[in-house]
């Protein structure tokens, strides 16, 4: 029983195209998030969303939107991928005010070639 | 504003051997303060958390102690194990808001 749920685990795609990373969790929690980690295990917030706010982090090209079907799903599309974009995204969710932490999903592992 | 430090690694340590790795951090007012560990091709699971002043957050022998007067949340276990190895996080969770502030982990390598 999976708590935070994404797919695919890997993607490997060339530079120019367009992919999507979906993300579901079934916490029930409010929040969802996306973070990029480099090499070097840096993570990065690149999202946080909930039924009331979208935050961006200002560094995130607008290549990169997530769209958000309902409170339980938030997918991650990337237009026009670059070399650099090349890392594992992670999808997390927390409850505001709840103090339990963020649930991570596996990861997915993005290549660009 | 909102930002944790971690101790840079990589750190590698024998068996059996006693880990600490240190987290100070900087937030308004009382934030809740959490580890999480990232093994090898996983995400990252919660580890540990302590949510005020003074609480010890403990879990598989790790423990962590929320240290207001000095800002700090360092990760300590008095004997790593070979499964241990794996990159650290030190994380935290501002009072309103729910955005979540990491550090930028710590790799550990325990040799048998």
């Amino acid at each position: 029983d999976t708590a935070v749920s994404q797919t695919p685990k890997y993607l490997v795609t060339q530079m120019g195209n367009d992919k999507s990373i979906k993300c579901e969790q079934n916490l029930g929690h409010d929040t969802m998030y996306w973070y990029k980690q480099d090499s070097k295990k840096f993570l990065k917030i690149m999202f946080s969303y909930n039924n009331k706010e979208l935050i961006i982090n200002e560094t995130v090209p607008n290549r990169f939107s997530p769209k958000s079907p309902d409170k339980a799903h938030l997918n991650l599309h990337i237009n026009s991928l670059e070399l650099g974009d090349s890392a594992v995204y992670f999808c997390a969710s927390s409850q505001e005010g709840y103090s339990k932490g963020a649930f991570f999903g596996q990861g997915t592992r993005l290549t660009v070639v | 504003g909102n930002s944790v430090t971690q101790m840079e690694g990589p750190v590698t340590l024998s068996e059996e051997a006693f880990l600490t790795i240190n987290c100070t951090y900087t937030a308004t007012g009382y934030p809740s303060l959490f580890w999480y560990v990232q093994y090898p091709g996983e995400g990252l699971q919660l580890l540990l958390k302590a949510t005020k002043a003074d609480d010890k957050g403990s879990n598989k022998g790790f423990e962590a102690t929320y240290r207001k007067e000095t800002t700090s949340f360092h990760l300590e276990k008095g004997s790593v194990q070979v499964s241990d190895s794996a990159v650290y996080f030190c994380a935290l969770n501002p009072p309103t808001g729910n955005q979540f502030y990491f550090g930028t982990g710590t790799s550990l390598t325990v040799i048998p």
